[in-house]
């Protein structure tokens, strides 16, 4: 059964770059048949869920446009891990940020299992 | 700013039957995409609750159903029981905006 941890830095400073890194464990990182599309989602304290992007495994990405200028994405396959890179960040980028495995066709895509979530806030 | 709008709340009764909605548009839901659910219990990450506007994965209870019609979604909780007390969260695709995956504005469900 698939797994996923997040890990990195729990306190960044403003205008600073956050760096976060997903390891999947338990699973196949990916499939001949089946395309994965490897994903972060961010929640601010108290507020809704906002995903981000997502990455497949040859490393095309696609991001959430309204944060498109400061988000990107990488994949490493022979570690099975994926990262985040969130650039110039502000209080607001303060959250809860899940990595999940997202599971898509043409009709959309689903976000099953979660990570546990790791908290980052942003202050001096 | 979410494009798809649920009920702050909802609350029920244990053994009762309640529903939360989730308001889309005809560029997301009333486009053909997918509708998801998610239950987000207090403290912990949110877990897949229906796929693909009905399909309940392995392990869901059959007392979660999801249904898809127009630009709306509902999400359905029968025999309504203490441990179903938490946030529920739809999820679909949108293709204005620049096109992008977007939760719902979540719903909190609390058993009386």
């Amino acid at each position: 059964q698939v797994q996923l941890q997040e890990s990195g830095p729990g306190l960044v400073k403003p205008s600073e770059t956050m760096s976060l890194t997903c390891t999947v464990s338990g699973g196949s990182f990916r499939s001949s048949s089946i395309d994965y599309f490897w994903s972060w989602i961010r929640q601010p304290p108290g507020k809704g869920l906002e995903w981000l992007g997502y990455i497949y495994h040859t490393g095309a990405t696609t991001y959430n446009p309204s944060l498109k200028s400061r988000v990107s994405l990488s994949i490493d396959t022979s570690t099975n891990q994926f990262s985040l890179s969130l650039t110039s960040v502000t209080a607001a980028d303060t959250a809860l940020y899940y990595c999940a495995k997202g599971w898509g066709n043409n009709k959309g895509t689903y976000f099953d299992p979660w990570g546990q979530g790791i908290m980052v806030t942003v202050s001096s | 700013q979410s494009v798809l709008t649920q009920p702050p709340s909802v609350s029920g009764a244990p053994g009762q039957r309640v529903t939360i909605s989730c308001t889309g548009s005809w560029y997301n839901i009333g486009a053909g995409y997918d509708v998801h659910w998610y239950q987000q219990l207090p403290g912990a990450a949110p877990k897949l609750l229906i796929s693909a506007n009905s399909n309940r994965p392995s392990g869901v209870s059959d007392r979660f159903s999801g249904s898809r019609s127009g630009t709306s979604a509902s999400l359905a909780i029968t025999g309504l029981q203490a441990e179903d007390e938490a946030d529920y969260y739809c999820q679909s695709y949108d293709n204005s905006r620049g096109s992008s995956e977007f939760f719902g504005t979540g719903t909190k469900v609390t058993v009386l």
